[in-house]
């Protein structure tokens, strides 16, 4: 069984500071790293995607990956109230390439 | 561009009848898939396809069918709904790397809503 394990959470964080988001998985052979987020009553949106050991940055975002320790983060900086949703850790392995998501960590960002 | 578009967005059913969740995309991707999301939870793969005509399951398959005739449409089908099965579906397509090695992320649909009483 594929497990992806996210910090429970809730977050919360002020405005303009860092939301640091955690995320274990269990599967060695996993290829694809991704970060969603998801607003209430939404559908997952793709943030960011990092496949090599090492930080990945994307304007406010940066993903980290550290495969020996089967490992990925997500920092958000200068956290804004309209970053405020759920985000889901999801892991690419198997013979179709499908995600393992997580369970997902809310984070609230206080204005 | 639609991306992926699901139909119904919401639906009631009562236990044991059955439904057709509709699922098509228009970007001509292989590899499609089903999840179901139940409150404060991930999402939970039901069936993947990776092409016409192939199709495989996931990690909660009970209760539910797929079938995967074109490219573009992979319906979801519940037979005997149960209550278990209130939930948010969702189905995606994957786009990949030149090499095809690589997932480079999923499109989903907008969800449907899914009760059963």
């Amino acid at each position: 069984q594929k497990e992806v394990e996210q910090n429970s959470g809730p977050l919360s964080v002020p405005e303009g500071a860092i939301a640091s988001l955690n995320c274990t998985y269990s599967d060695r052979g996993s290829q694809s790293f991704f970060w969603y987020r998801q607003y209430s009553g939404k559908s997952p949106e793709l943030i960011m995607s990092i496949y090599s050991n090492g930080d990945k940055e994307d304007g406010r975002f940066t993903a980290q990956l550290n495969k020996a320790s089967q490992y990925v983060s997500l920092l958000i900086r200068d956290s804004q109230p309209s970053d405020s949703a759920t985000y889901l850790c999801a892991v690419s392995s198997g013979s179709a390439r499908q995600l393992t998501f997580g369970s997902g960590t809310q984070l609230t960002v206080l204005p | 561009n639609a991306g992926v578009t699901q139909t119904p967005k919401f639906r009631i059913l009562k236990i044991g009848q059955s439904m057709t969740l509709q699922c098509t995309q228009d970007m001509n991707h292989n590899y499609m898939y089903w999840y179901r999301q139940d409150p404060g939870m991930g999402l939970k793969l039901i069936y993947y396809s990776v092409g016409a005509g192939i199709t495989d399951k996931g990690e909660v398959p009970n209760g539910y069918n797929v079938s995967r005739s074109t490219t573009e449409d992979f319906p979801l089908r519940l037979e005997l709904a149960a209550p278990s099965q209130t939930s948010v579906y969702f189905c995606a397509s994957s786009s990949f790397s030149r090499t095809g090695l690589r997932n480079v992320g999923y499109t989903f649909g907008s969800g449907t809503r899914l009760t059963v009483v």
